[in-house]
């Protein structure tokens, strides 16, 4: 079946530097391609999403790229702070039985070290 | 406004007994997701709802486990006979779903204890 591969699971980086996480998605067909934010006993919540029509969209530090022939996209972060650390979520439409569904990475877990 | 909401927060429940759990999507979304979130681990896939559709319930992992949408709004999450082992946050989420613009809301969760 349809699936979504994210890495690394756990990523740890110094306060203010840049943080990269990857997802590999196998439908060519996906059209749409978020990304959430999930705190420590919280509810994941979207932090910025593209769709398959550009190749970059930005917010304010947070920026996701994606690359449609190679079926990847990444979310970068820039100047970490202690507040990003969290577990983040990727995603990707898939078509299935005449409708569309979400289809989730396993997660990466980011610590921000002091 | 009023967005997914989850009952009961928590549920402390006797191995063998069944439980079900409560999904209030945000009114007018077509999609609904149950999730099950184990500690420290990732998202779950049980079941999915969209319209009038026949559920995706590939993810039920055994048949203990049912799901059911009334008149395209309120989910139910039925689990029979719970064991130890299902013993997690049940995570519901709802999305408006029109031509794949699929943002997914999140509940704040059910924690499921089986003690």
């Amino acid at each position: 079946g349809e699936n979504v591969e994210q890495h690394p699971s756990t990523l740890s980086v110094q306060e203010g530097d840049s943080a990269v996480i990857k997802c590999t998605y196998s439908d060519s067909a996906s059209n749409y391609f978020p990304w959430y934010k999930q705190e420590l006993g919280k509810r994941p919540q979207l932090i910025i999403d593209i769709r398959s029509n550009v190749g970059e969209k930005k917010d304010q530090r947070i920026a996701v790229t994606l690359n449609k022939t190679a079926k990847h996209f990444s979310l970068h972060i820039t100047e970490t702070q202690p507040e990003d650390s969290a577990v983040y979520f990727c995603a990707a439409s898939i078509y299935m039985d005449s409708n569309y569904q979400l289809i989730w990475g396993a997660g990466t877990k980011l610590i921000i070290k002091p | 406004g009023a967005g997914v909401s989850q009952s009961p927060s928590n549920k402390v429940t006797e191995k063998g007994k069944d439980v079900e759990l409560r999904c209030d999507p945000i009114s007018g979304h077509t999609a609904l997701y149950w999730y099950r979130q184990s500690l420290g681990q990732g998202l779950e896939f049980l079941i999915y709802f969209q319209g009038n559709s026949a559920p995706d319930k590939s993810g039920l992992p055994s048949d203990r486990f049912s799901a059911e949408r009334t008149g395209g709004s309120v989910s139910t999450l039925t689990i029979q006979r719970t064991q130890q082992e299902d013993s997690a946050v049940y995570l519901c989420a709802s999305s408006l779903n029109h031509r794949g613009d699929t943002e997914a809301f999140f509940g704040q969760g059910t924690r499921l204890t089986v003690v």
